[in-house]
Order: structure tokens, then sequence, then C-alpha cells
């Protein structure tokens, strides 16, 4: 079983800061990770995945992400926010298996609010 | 990035009908497709895999005969939501995994389903 955990429902930050969102996750085989971005009233836009490879992984929009796997961690961040990141950001997991095995695991999501 | 389309993107149908959703993917074959519901600052409630030439499966608590899903072929995918009911009022996502083995999964945009 997969599960995962947005800790902060809602993370507000100012222009120019730091953000960072938290996702810990629980998997019983080693996970495949991501991150998505949805706009309102659309669907979600891939930011970045963890497959296994490098631990650090770079993203869009200057987004990243660290796998910690002794922390069962994968928190994305960027150094400074902009007024467009505002947007609702969920974290996934899935397992590493092929065809119709591959079910994404969200967690709640985070809205994220950047102020001027 | 890869391309997923859904249509359409806003259905309005009177209670007691059905509709129909496409999920397409546009630049690549997706032997799997997920179907997704997410409620108003929800996260996402897989409903069912699809899968190309087989029945869906479905997830637990998901009705199979209301929710009728075809994966005709390996571009698409339909959702048909039958005898809708205001309560089936939602926003209706499909995915669809790259490459028998891949590790990544494209989102459509998304359709806004409302029951009157």
């Amino acid at each position: 079983a997969q599960s995962v955990t947005q800790l902060g429902s809602h993370v507000s930050v100012s222009e120019g800061a730091l953000v960072l969102l938290r996702c810990n996750y629980s998997s019983s085989v080693p996970p495949y990770l991501f991150w998505y971005v949805q706009y309102p009233n659309q669907g979600l836009q891939l930011l970045l995945k963890y497959t296994s490879a490098a631990t650090l992984v770079k993203g869009i929009n200057g987004f990243e992400a660290e796998f910690k796997k002794s922390e069962t961690s994968f928190h994305l961040t960027k150094p400074s926010a902009h007024m467009s990141d505002a947007a609702e950001y969920f974290c996934a997991v899935t397992s590493r298996g092929g065809g119709s095995n591959y079910k994404l695991t969200f967690g709640k999501g985070t809205l994220l609010t950047v102020n001027p | 990035g890869a391309v997923v389309s859904q249509h359409p993107s806003r259905v309005i149908c009177k209670s007691g009908t059905s509709v129909k959703i496409e999920c397409r993917s546009l630049d690549f074959q997706a032997t799997t497709m997920f179907w997704y519901r997410q409620f108003p600052k929800k996260s996402l409630m897989l409903m069912a895999t699809s899968n190309e030439g087989s029945k869906a499966t479905y997830e637990q608590g998901v009705e199979k005969d209301k929710f009728l899903i075809n994966h005709a072929s390996l571009t698409l995918s339909t959702l048909t939501v039958t005898s809708a009911h205001p309560e089936d009022s939602s926003f209706y996502i499909c995915s669809a995994l790259w490459g028998f083995s891949g590790n990544t999964i494209y989102f459509g945009e998304g359709s806004w389903l409302t029951v009157v």
C-alpha cells in the first residue's frame, strides 16, 4: 500500500521568498514520486519526477525536489516565488510496476498563495 | 511533454441522461489510461484504470454500470456517465501512461460536468 501526506493544506509566501512544500510518502516498495501543479479549473501539469536516478530532481519553472529515503520525504522547493506560482500543488507516488499497476496515489494538495 | 486532450471541457446535461467524455493521447500511444474525479478543493480520486482492448478495472466503491469506460484504441478512452444525477456533477480528469514500462503519466485538461 502507498500513501502520501502533504503537510499544510495552505502555504502563503511573499513574492521573491523561498517556497517549500512538504511531502512525505509511505511505500512498501521503491517508489516513483511526482509533483504536479494545478491551476484553477485546469488539469494537472507535471512539474518533476523522481525515478531512481539523481536524488535531487530539477523540474520546470525553477522548481526542484530532493528524494530523501531516510526521511521518506520528497519536498518541493523554489528559491524565489513568483506571482504566477500561485496554484494547487499535488505530490503523488506510485510503485515501479508497468501498465495498469502504475496507479498514482495523490496527497490532498497544498494551495500556494503568493503575496505581492 | 506529451499531450493528452479531453473533450468536452464543460458539459451540462439533464438529470437522467447520459454524457460521454473523451480522452485522447495526441502524440503517443497509451495502453493504459486512468480516470479521476475531483471534488471542489479536494484531491483526485481514482475511479478506474482503462486498458486498451480489455475491460476497465474499477476502484472500490465506483459503480461500473454507471461510469462506463471504453478504451477502444491506443489513443482514445471514453467515460460515459449513465443516468446522470446532480451528485455526479464534478470535475473529471483523465491521464495516460506513456510507454508500457514508462514512468510518466500525463493528464488531460479536465472536464466539468454539471447535471441539472
